[in-house]
């Protein structure tokens, strides 16, 4: 089945330690994005790639950084830098310009 | 950037009923998507619908552009229905990609 993996569900770090998320997708899409949810709120933009080698800052990038070296994977890290990390991390993908998104199913960062 | 606002912010409904889910959004868009999350926060797309009126089994999803709104419909509201319903949305002068999202209606469908 196609689809869109993130990998682990749960993840627990200590202050001062970077970690990378996981995703994967087999859709064959060429966008990718990442987004971070508080709770009770809306999702926020940190990065985006319309293609592959490519990527650009969304609303929130600060303390992120992302990779795009296959068309299938777009791994997030969350860097020391980043001062309020444990948040809930969706990553999605579409066909591109004007088509819909689809998300996976989330990795919820801890960091304390 | 472009402003999104749903409303109402919270929902109770009774099994079976009715209910209308509001967007407003403050600028021309040319991509305009609503989301379903449910209590596990897995997010599912329901519709793509920058304009007109879409419908997908109990759900119906209307946009019109010109006036800067959308509005999602749900019938015979069932409780798997439960859950953040989110609209989002993309300025026709932001870059392609660039999907603003609203903050949501929660909405709680009881038995």
């Amino acid at each position: 089945d196609g689809g869109i993996t993130q990998s682990p569900k749960y993840l627990f770090r200590k202050e001062g330690q970077n970690v990378t998320l996981s995703c994967e997708q087999n859709l064959n899409h060429d966008a990718m994005y990442w987004y971070r949810q508080d709770p009770g709120q809306g999702l926020r933009l940190i990065y985006y790639s319309q293609i592959v080698n490519d990527f650009q800052k969304g609303d929130i990038a600060e303390g992120y950084s992302v990779s795009r070296e296959k068309k299938e994977s777009f791994p997030l890290t969350v860097t020391s830098a980043q001062k309020n990390p444990t948040a809930f991390y969706l990553c999605a993908s579409s066909m591109g310009y004007n088509s819909p998104l689809h998300f996976g199913n989330g990795t919820r960062l801890t960091v304390t | 950037g472009i402003q999104v606002e749903q409303s109402p912010p919270d929902l109770i409904l009774q099994e079976g009923a009715n209910s209308t889910l509001r967007c407003n959004f403050s600028d021309s868009v040319n991509n305009l998507q609503w989301f379903h999350q449910n209590p596990w926060g897995q997010l599912i797309n329901l519709f793509y619908i920058p304009s007109g009126t879409k419908q997908n089994g109990r759900l119906s999803a209307t946009t019109v552009a010109t006036e800067r709104y959308s509005l999602l419909y749900i019938s015979s509201s069932q409780t798997t229905d439960s859950g953040v319903y989110f609209c989002a949305v993309e300025g026709t002068t932001d870059s392609w990609g660039k999907l603003q999202f609203g903050a949501g209606t929660q909405v709680v469908v009881t038995p």
